[in-house]
């Protein structure tokens, strides 16, 4: 069983629409959870950064964590095309060892048509 | 992508032979990081650098080695390619371990 676990989609929405990412993870000593974006054949690059449980929001982005449920979603509001990328879960343990080591999840990709 | 330059972008090889990725960084990042990309499976780590001549292996380390002599270089080799390392290597790197991770543009290794 992977850690971390991500739908994998494709998913296809409308301009405009809310989008809803997930990922769900087994392992409770991760604290800091991260969403990158990944354009095709780019490198990908951080759009949230979150340290344990709660909210952050950042423009049309909005990042939540839940420890208890071991779940983070990342909400696009008034998604655009510029949108449509691959979005990716991470997470990784805190101090110790942990460097910048980081767990992903598969990458969901999210198409966003006009 | 933060002054990280992989190279090359692309390469074709056959089974059994030595190949080397270069990562070239202009940040003085301390960290330094490879990771590959497969379909399924999201981005595994397979090594990384702390330091120059510091390094550790990450979760897909078999059949990989890796070296640094300079800050700014590290470089990653398969030291006899089979076809499963066919995949997408991305280099990152990092200032601290707090701080947020930057990414090459990948190369796009084929093993045939």
């Amino acid at each position: 069983q992977k850690e971390v676990e991500q739908d994998p989609g494709p998913l296809s929405v409308p301009e405009g629409a809310i989008v809803s990412l997930n990922c769900t993870y087994s392992n409770s000593a991760f604290q800091y959870f991260m969403w990158y974006r990944q354009y095709s054949r780019k490198g990908p690059e951080l759009l949230m950064y979150t340290y344990s449980s709660g909210n952050k929001e950042d423009g049309r982005f909005t990042a939540q964590v839940d420890k208890s449920s071991k779940y983070i979603s990342l909400f696009i509001r008034d998604s655009q095309p510029s949108d449509s990328a691959t979005y990716l879960c991470a997470m990784r343990r805190a101090g110790g060892t942990s460097y910048g080591k980081l767990t992903f999840g598969q990458g969901t990709i999210l198409t966003v048509h006009p | 992508d933060a002054g990280i330059t992989q190279s090359p972008r692309h390469k074709v090889t056959e089974t059994g032979t030595p190949v080397t990725l270069r990562c070239h960084q202009t940040e003085n990042h301390r960290y330094m990081y490879w990771y590959r990309q497969d379909p399924g499976h999201g981005l595994r780590l397979i090594h990384y650098s702390y330091g120059v001549k510091d390094t550790d292996k990450g979760e897909v380390s078999d059949g990989y080695s890796v070296s640094r002599s300079k800050t700014e270089d590290f470089l990653l080799t398969l030291e006899s390619a089979t076809s499963s390392q066919t995949s997408v290597y991305f280099c990152a790197t990092n200032r601290d371990t707090n701080e947020k991770l930057f990414f090459g543009s990948g190369t796009q290794l084929s093993v045939l």
